[in-house]
């Protein structure tokens, strides 16, 4: 099975702070990565697929980069609906795999 | 609207059986790859299984996890997809997602707002 790592596993930022997320897989997997945001209490919502296409509707605010094994998401300007847990997902080979998540809080 | 209502969740002793169903509306779901993605209470995600669209016959995978134990169908005439576990354990305890997926692209374009299923004696 292929490996997903994030880093960090948390982070504290202020609004209109930007913020990098790091997603990491065990092997190349070309650009088959997906990002997903889960509000708490919520289901985790689509926001990147392809590694660099945006959902429909999601925000300019977000921004990603990479392939093959390294992958990041960058907020480029914190909101406050963008506090929320973020996790990558390898879709390349079954079982697709997530990653353990990052949260994004107030700092 | 695309919309994925799960029900069927609920607390099940460790061997037993339960099924989840998913309804589907504001779109045809035989379009579609059809997944269970479960959320553990640590708050990690798993991929439970997947039935692909029907250009490619419904076709399913399964996690190593739940294979042999789940099976996911569906039922076209009412737009519905379904997962059946059997042989609970008590590790199987998650929030359960129904998500659909495009074929070639967006692998979870869309999620339900889960249904709950506790394994516990």
């Amino acid at each position: 099975d292929i490996q997903m790592t994030q880093s960090p596993s948390s982070l504290s930022a202020s609004i209109g702070d930007r913020v990098t997320i790091t997603c990491r897989a065990s092997q190349d997997i070309r650009n088959s990565l997906a990002w997903f945001q889960q509000r708490p209490g919520k289901a985790p919502e689509s926001l990147i697929y392809g590694a660099s296409s945006l959902q429909s509707g999601v925000p300019s605010e977000f921004s990603v980069s990479g392939s093959g094994t390294d992958f990041t998401l960058t907020i480029n300007s914190l909101q406050p609906e963008h506090f929320a847990t973020y996790y990558c997902q390898q879709y390349i080979s079954y079982p697709f795999t997530f990653g353990p998540g990052t949260k994004v809080d107030i700092k | 609207e695309v919309q994925l209502v799960e029900s069927g969740g609920g607390l099940v002793q460790p061997g037993g059986s339960l099924r989840l169903s998913c309804a589907a509306s504001g779109f045809s779901s035989s379009d579609y790859n059809m997944d269970w993605v479960r959320q553990t209470p640590g708050g990690g995600l798993e991929w439970v299984g997947r039935s692909r669209s029907e250009p490619y016959g419904y076709t399913t995978e399964y996690a190593a996890s739940v294979k042999g134990r789940f099976t996911v169908s569906r039922d076209v005439s009412k737009n519905s997809f379904y997962l059946q576990m059997n042989s609970l354990k008590t590790e199987d305890t998650a929030m359960y997602y129904c998500t659909r997926g495009a074929v070639g692209s967006i692998p979870h374009d869309s999620w339900g707002q889960g249904t709950l299923v506790t394994v516990s004696s």
